[in-house]
Order: C-alpha cells, then structure tokens, then sequence
C-alpha cells in the first residue's frame, strides 16, 4: 500500500521568500516518488523525481526536493518565489514503478507581490 | 514533438448518459494512463494500458473501462453517468511503463 500526505492544502508566500511544501509519504517497498505543477486548466506538468538515485534531486524552475528516507519525507522547495510559481502543486508516490501513482490533494502555492 | 492530446476539452452530459473521451499519446508512447481529478478526492488512477493491454487497474466501478488502439491512441468510456462522476479526466503518456509519464490538459466533464 501506498500514500501521500501533503501538509498544507494552502501555502502562501511572499516575493522573493522560500518556498517550501511539505510531502510525506508512505510506501511498503523503495519507493519512487514526484512532483508535478499543475496551472490553471492545464494538465500536470513534472517538476521532478526520485528514482532510488541521489536523495537530493533537483528540478525544473529552480526546484528541488530532498528524500530523506528516516523521514519519509520528500519537501520541496525553492531559495526565491517567483509570481509565475503561483500553481498547485501535487507530491505522489509509486511503488518502485512510474504506473499506479498515488497522488497527494495537492496544494495551491500563492505568491504575494 | 507534440505533447498529449485529448479530445474534446470540455463535455456537458445528464445523468444517466454515457460518454467517451479520447486521448492521443506522445508519438512513440505506448503507455497510456488515465486519472480523475476532483475537488474532493484529489487526483486518482483509473487504469493504464500498455500495447493494448491493460495492465493496472484503480478502485472505480465497472461503469469505467477503457481501450488502446495499435497505435497506441486510447479511449475511456464511463457508461450511466452520475452527478459525482463530473471531474477533470487526465491522461498519461509514456514510452514505456518503466519512464516519467506526460500528462495532457484533460477533458473537463460536467455531469447535469
């Protein structure tokens, strides 16, 4: 069995400030885990992944993520906002596959000018 | 490379109805996975298919299916259609069940 639970169905930050949302996961084998954007009536686009390789992995935009196994936690974030960052954003887990992917609720990122 | 397409955007249906969407996977993509989208429940997988076949399959009722074509295109119908069945309908593609999949825009359903 596989989930994910995302901390904050809101986050907002200021211009200029971290980014950071939260992503914890539970998996009952190594699991692979991602990030994806979502905009407005767009579909969701893949910001990064985990695949079992480095535990910090870095993204597209400027976003990382780190995996921290005793933790099971997979954050990410970003040093500086930008207002195009202003998106949900959703974190999901498979069990060592990239099919049957369980998605978070997701967490709409707002950007204050 | 064109990304992935799904007709038609947007569909208006009854209760009771039945519907199917379309999807057309990245050229050379031949794993094709469907999600819903609500407010309420989030994103959730329905199936996937992979040279025809499919090969996982999500907890919806049987009121769901899908198909693949050879050339790798994919259909979902959802037969007697319900008012909780209005959601954003995603669809997937990969080259590979092993690779990162490509999502399209989706098929906003309203269910009336």
């Amino acid at each position: 069995a596989q989930s994910v639970t995302q901390l904050g169905s809101h986050v907002s930050v200021s211009e200029g400030a971290l980014v950071l949302l939260r992503c914890n996961y539970s998996s009952s084998v190594p699991p692979y885990l991602f990030w994806y954007v979502q905009y407005p009536n767009q579909g969701l686009q893949l910001l990064l992944k985990y695949t079992s390789a480095a535990t910090l992995v870095k993204g597209i935009n400027g976003f990382e993520a780190e995996f921290k196994k005793s933790e099971t936690s997979f954050h990410l974030t970003k040093p500086s906002a930008h207002m195009s960052d202003a998106a949900e954003y959703f974190c999901a887990v498979s069990s060592g596959g990239y099919q049957k992917v369980t998605f978070g609720i997701g967490t709409k990122l707002q950007v204050i000018p | 490379k064109a990304g992935v397409t799904q007709t038609p955007r947007y569909l208006i249906k009854t209760r009771g109805q039945q519907v199917t969407l379309s999807c057309s996977p990245i050229s050379g993509h031949r794993s094709v996975s469907w999600y819903q989208q609500t407010p309420g429940q989030g994103l959730q997988f329905l199936f996937e298919y992979f040279s025809e076949t499919q090969r996982n399959k999500g907890n919806f009722p049987g009121r769901f299916s899908g198909r693949q074509f050879s050339n790798s295109r994919s259909e979902m119908n959802v037969s007697t259609l319900e008012l909780g069945d209005s959601a954003l309908y995603l669809c997937a593609s990969s080259p590979t069940e092993e690779e990162t999949q490509y999502f399209g825009p989706g098929t906003r359903l309203l269910v009336l």
